[in-house]
């Protein structure tokens, strides 16, 4: 049961460096979601996508682009690193049309140095 | 203005001793109301509530949801040392809209 699998867990950058986070699920939901979570701090939404071939603007974007490859994957792509990005980003996935609960990867540890 | 409210923030409590958690959320749109564990490490997944008053049960951890009076608790009976975490309740609205997590109760559980 693999679940939400995010890539890579931890990743080292220096400021202006670009790369993509990968996330896939294996449970054929629909909706996808990119967070951040700062030390002490909520989970906060960075972007989203509702269903394949859609994505939306969560709380925190700048900085961030994504891509739904596929109903699978959701990539989040940061083009030009900065130190205050450096945080722990989760991936998750829900089947939102049939209500049920969200499950998360595992996570990436980000540094930007 | 929040629309999951979480209380108390931070909790320390000994070992033995039960707890109660809150979560308090606004009506507008109500689907069902989750409840998270997080450790040093990814969410993981409780509970979820969607009806009036059937209380959900898991060994020493329980959650009952009003929504007459729009919120849940969290009990943890026996607490242990495991037990410490932070607890997240996220509600789910209609439509395509995300979850939207409250800030969370941070539980230490000192032996």
């Amino acid at each position: 049961n693999a679940g939400v699998t995010q890539t890579p867990k931890f990743q080292v950058l220096k400021t202006g460096q670009s790369m993509t986070l990968q996330c896939a699920q294996d449970m054929n939901h629909n909706s996808m979601y990119w967070y951040r979570q700062d030390p002490g701090m909520g989970l906060r939404l960075i972007y989203y996508s509702a269903s394949e071939g859609t994505t939306d603007k969560g709380e925190v974007p700048n900085g961030y682009n994504v891509s739904r490859l596929n109903k699978r994957e959701f990539s989040l792509r940061l083009e030009s690193a900065a130190p205050s990005q450096t945080s722990v980003y989760f991936c998750a996935s829900r089947d939102h049309w049939e209500n049920q609960p969200q499950h998360f990867g595992d996570g990436t540890r980000l540094s930007i140095l | 203005e929040d629309k999951v409210v979480q209380s108390p923030l931070s909790l320390v409590v000994h070992e033995g001793d039960t707890v109660t958690l809150n979560c308090s959320y606004e009506v507008t749109n109500f689907r069902s109301l989750l409840w998270y564990k997080q450790e040093k490490k990814a969410p993981t997944f409780l509970f979820m509530l969607t009806s009036s008053g059937i209380e959900k049960k898991s060994g020493r951890l329980s959650s009952i949801l009003d929504k007459k009076e729009l919120f849940s608790i969290l009990n943890i009976t026996a607490t242990q040392t495991g037990d410490s975490a932070v607890y997240l309740c996220a509600v789910s609205y209609s439509g395509n809209t995300p979850l939207v997590f409250g800030k969370g109760t941070r539980l230490s559980v000192i032996a």
